[in-house]
């Protein structure tokens, strides 16, 4: 079964909102990933958090990690309708051996 | 990162028939996955490819249904064999660079229909 649940599933938005995607987990990680998907293309990495960090920036990505409650966040500011796309967790649980379980993802429509 | 590319794009293939998806990275990675997306769902990993040894499978896949290689450090196959309706996936590869195993690059992926 997957590892990682997203919710919500799907999030409209105005540009220029934030957005907020969640991710929970099972099984303690080694880290965790996020990634973009744009219509049914291929996965862009976004970015990782290790499980010793509790938060990530990057341009305008926020990504937090809580292990205790198993879960992550990641937060897209001021948003632009190029963000639309649907956005995937991914884990690397501890002893897996560098294979990733992918949450079923959110889908984020951001309306010009 | 690793650019990495897939052949074909996509495709659409009768029932019964077999396709072999292509996957070529810039550079010499240690570590490549293929990995299943059906319509509207999240990615399953497929199986583990390394260089030199055979392809480790997940769960509920087998060696004869989806044969891989992996003759170097630069290219994999992954073949979906005697296909039906339910093969309908877009198919992944990922890398993962030396020193960086947990992190993993993807190519643009393979959509197929199977009609």
């Amino acid at each position: 079964s997957q590892q990682g649940e997203e919710d919500p599933q799907a999030l409209s938005i105005q540009e220029g909102e934030n957005a907020t995607m969640n991710c929970s987990y099972k099984t303690s990680i080694n880290n965790l990933q996020w990634y973009r998907q744009n219509s049914g293309r291929g996965l862009v990495h976004l970015i990782l958090i290790r499980s010793n960090e509790r938060e990530k920036h990057s341009g305008r990505l926020r990504v937090t990690l809580d292990t205790s409650k198993k879960s992550s966040s990641l937060l897209i500011t001021a948003s632009r309708a190029a963000d639309t796309a649907s956005y995937f967790c991914a884990t690397d649980a501890t002893g897996s051996n560098y294979k990733l379980t992918f949450g079923k993802g959110t889908l984020l429509t951001v309306n010009p | 990162s690793a650019v990495i590319s897939q052949k074909p794009s996509r495709d659409i293939c009768q029932r019964g028939t077999s396709l072999t998806i292509q996957c070529q990275v810039d550079s010499q990675v240690t570590m490549m996955f293929w990995y299943r997306q059906q319509p509207g769902q999240s990615l399953t990993l497929i199986a583990t490819a390394n260089q030199g040894s055979e392809a480790t499978y997940e769960s509920g896949f087998v060696i004869d249904k989806f044969p891989i290689s992996r003759p170097n450090l630069t290219f994999s196959t992954l073949t979906v064999s005697n296909m039906s309706p339910e093969d309908s996936s877009i198919y992944l590869c990922s890398v993962a660079e030396g020193g960086r195993y947990y992190e993993q690059y993807f190519g643009p992926g393979t959509r197929l229909t199977v009609t």
